[in-house]
């Protein structure tokens, strides 16, 4: 089945360490976003990529960054610098240029220890 | 800058009760609308959509109209069911027709229902 792989379902994260959150999807889409999702709150962008090897920053980019080496793939680094990164974050994607919807994954809640 | 408010929740209604969930949004232009849809444990699904004024979005029984007088696009159901029960999400893109997928959210409604 085609989709959005986003792991791990969970994690945790130590003061002073970075972690990254894979993003993996099987759609042949072009485009794939990162969007941070806290209680009570409305989903913020974080970073966006329209195409492999390009991508842009969000509203909160500050404190987070991705790569797009390969189409299919977008991981998020959550460095050090991010001082709030307790939340549930959402990755998605969308088709091509000429479509807008989006097409989210089942997300990673991150925690702090 | 674009925003988008939705009713306060969480909302709580018994099965077979008719749902509205309230969405204003404030943006320059002509923005397309969305809800999203988002059941325990999984991500977003988009629900239905309308990308111009008067447009009514429609999708599994839930309607929403695009209201530019208003700048409102509120979500309804006739009769709503227990697996009904999830977060909704109002969400704008912006004017122009192309968001390149920069979505504004709203803040999320809960909805309950019970049997």
């Amino acid at each position: 089945d085609g989709g959005i792989t986003q792991s791990p379902k969970y994690l945790f994260r130590k003061e002073g360490q970075n972690v990254t959150l894979s993003c993996e999807q099987n759609l042949n889409h072009d485009a794939m976003y990162w969007y941070r999702q806290d209680p009570g709150q409305g989903l913020r962008l974080i970073y966006y990529s329209q195409i492999v090897n390009d991508f842009q920053k969000g509203d909160i980019a500050e404190g987070y960054s991705v790569s797009r080496e390969k189409k299919e793939s977008c991981p998020l680094t959550v460095t050090s610098a991010q001082k709030n990164p307790t939340a549930f974050y959402l990755c998605a994607s969308r088709r091509d240029s000429l479509t807008e919807k989006l097409f989210f994954g089942s997300g990673t809640q991150l925690s702090v220890l | 800058g674009n925003s988008v408010t939705q009713m306060e929740g969480p909302v709580t209604l018994s099965e077979e009760a008719f749902l509205t969930i309230n969405c204003t949004y404030t943006a320059t232009g002509y923005p397309s609308l969305f809800w999203y849809v988002q059941y325990p444990g999984e991500g977003l699904q988009l629900l239905l959509k309308a990308t111009k004024a008067d447009d009514k979005g429609s999708n599994k029984g839930f309607e929403a109209t695009y209201r530019k007088e208003t700048t409102s696009f509120h979500l309804e159901k006739g009769s709503v069911q227990v697996s009904d029960s999830a977060v909704y999400f109002c969400a704008l893109g912006n004017a122009g027709g192309t968001s390149y997928g920069k979505l504004t959210f709203g803040q999320g409604t809960i909805l309950t229902v019970h049997p």
